[in-house]
Order: structure tokens, then sequence, then C-alpha cells
């Protein structure tokens, strides 16, 4: 079964530093991964995704995320933050084939200090 | 293009009443999913139609949870009796059945609260 781990819960950045938010997934073959965004009373927003291809995707707000398959991981990175980037950030994998559906990570709460 | 629609955006009921949550996805999507996200955690899917037959509901708890999506597009979701931990935000998405697989748009949510 497919499975997302998110190990951060909860993290806080000054406004302008950069980020980087955790993802490990475990998947039998070659996933789909996705990173969503929600704020606070709001849907959740696709960022990003990766289904083949060049390895560094890029995003919507100045978001990038790389797929490295030897560590099981597709990390999400932001070179300068910004204050309205405050939001809970949520990784995702799906199959192929079958249900399709999203298995979801916990989440990672961000907190953008000025 | 209209996004995902949900409706009521906020339900507050008692123990062992029933409520429906409404959903019209974007026109044209085949795929239609229903998640619940408990405070604190990921979505979790309950059930995924594709049109207006069911492709899983492996995870919906069967006794009291129902859904439906008749003629293929809108759907509705029902909790009867409800529980003190069904308390979540009971998210719609849908996706394309062809084209870029799985992309999924999702609607603002239903927030119930049982008391």
């Amino acid at each position: 079964a497919q499975s997302v781990t998110q190990p951060d819960i909860h993290i806080t950045v000054s406004e302008g530093a950069s980020l980087e938010l955790r993802c490990n997934y475990s998947y039998g073959a070659t996933p789909y991964l996705f990173w969503y965004v929600q704020s606070p009373g709001q849907g959740l927003q696709l960022l990003l995704k990766y289904f083949s291809g060049d390895t560094l995707v890029q995003g919507i707000k100045g978001f990038e995320a790389e797929f490295k398959r030897s560590q099981s991981s597709f990390n999400l990175r932001k070179p300068s933050v910004h204050w309205s980037d405050a939001a809970e950030y949520f990784c995702a994998v799906a199959s192929y084939t079958g249900r399709r559906a999203l298995t979801f990570g916990s989440g990672t709460r961000l907190q953008v200090q000025p | 293009e209209a996004g995902v629609a949900q409706s009521p955006r906020y339900k507050i009921i008692e123990k062992r009443q029933s409520v429906a949550f409404w959903c019209n996805p974007i026109s044209g999507h085949a795929t239609l999913y229903w998640y619940q996200q408990i405070l604190g955690q990921g979505p979790k899917l309950l059930i995924q139609f594709q049109n207006n037959g069911v492709v899983d509901d492996s995870q919906l708890p069967k006794d009291r949870f129902s859904a439906e999506r008749l003629k293929g597009v809108d759907s509705t979701l029902k909790i009867q009796p409800a529980k003190l931990e069904d308390s979540a935000v009971y998210l719609c998405a849908s996706s394309h059945t062809t084209g870029i697989p799985n992309e999924q748009f999702f609607g603002p949510g239903t927030r119930l609260t049982v008391l």
C-alpha cells in the first residue's frame, strides 16, 4: 500500500528566508507525486506535480520540488518565503492504475515570522 | 471555468442526527471523490465515483455513511447516524478521466461539528 510521511508537523521561518518541506513516500513503482497547499478555511490548491521526466518540477507561487527516487523523497522548496505563504502543506501520492485516488501525508504547518 | 462547489460550508449537529452534503464537480469531470479531513490530519479518501459508478468505497464506513452520484454529475454524501468522531471537514474533488492523470480539483469543503 502506498503511504506518505511528512516528518515536520510545524515549521517557522522568517520572511525572505528559504524554505524546504520534506516528503517521503512509499510506493512499489514510479509514483505520481503532488504538493497541495491549504489556507485556513480554504480547499486544497495544487502547487505542483510530478509524473515523469525532469526530476525538478516548477510550480505556482515560486515553489519547486525535486523527485529523488533513491531517497523516495519529493521535497518542496522556495528560495524566499512571503508572509502569504503561511498555510498547511500536504504531500500526496497516487498510483498509475486502479483507484488513482490521492494518499496524503499528515501535513506541515508553515508559519512565517516578519 | 467554475470550480468544485460544495454546500453547506458549515454544519453543526447533535450525535445520532443525520446530515447530508452536496457537491457539484467541474463540468465535464467524470471522476468525483469524497475525502474526510480530521483536524491535524491529511485528507483520507471515503469514496470515488467514475461517472455514476463506484470505483472505490473500501474506506467508507458503510454502516453509517452513504453516497450517490445520480446522472454522473452532482453527488451527495450522507451520514446517519452521526458520531462525535465524524467531526471533520468533508472535501469533494473532481478530475478528468483522461488527459493529465489524477490532477484533482478540490472544493472548499464542508466543516461538520458533531456535539
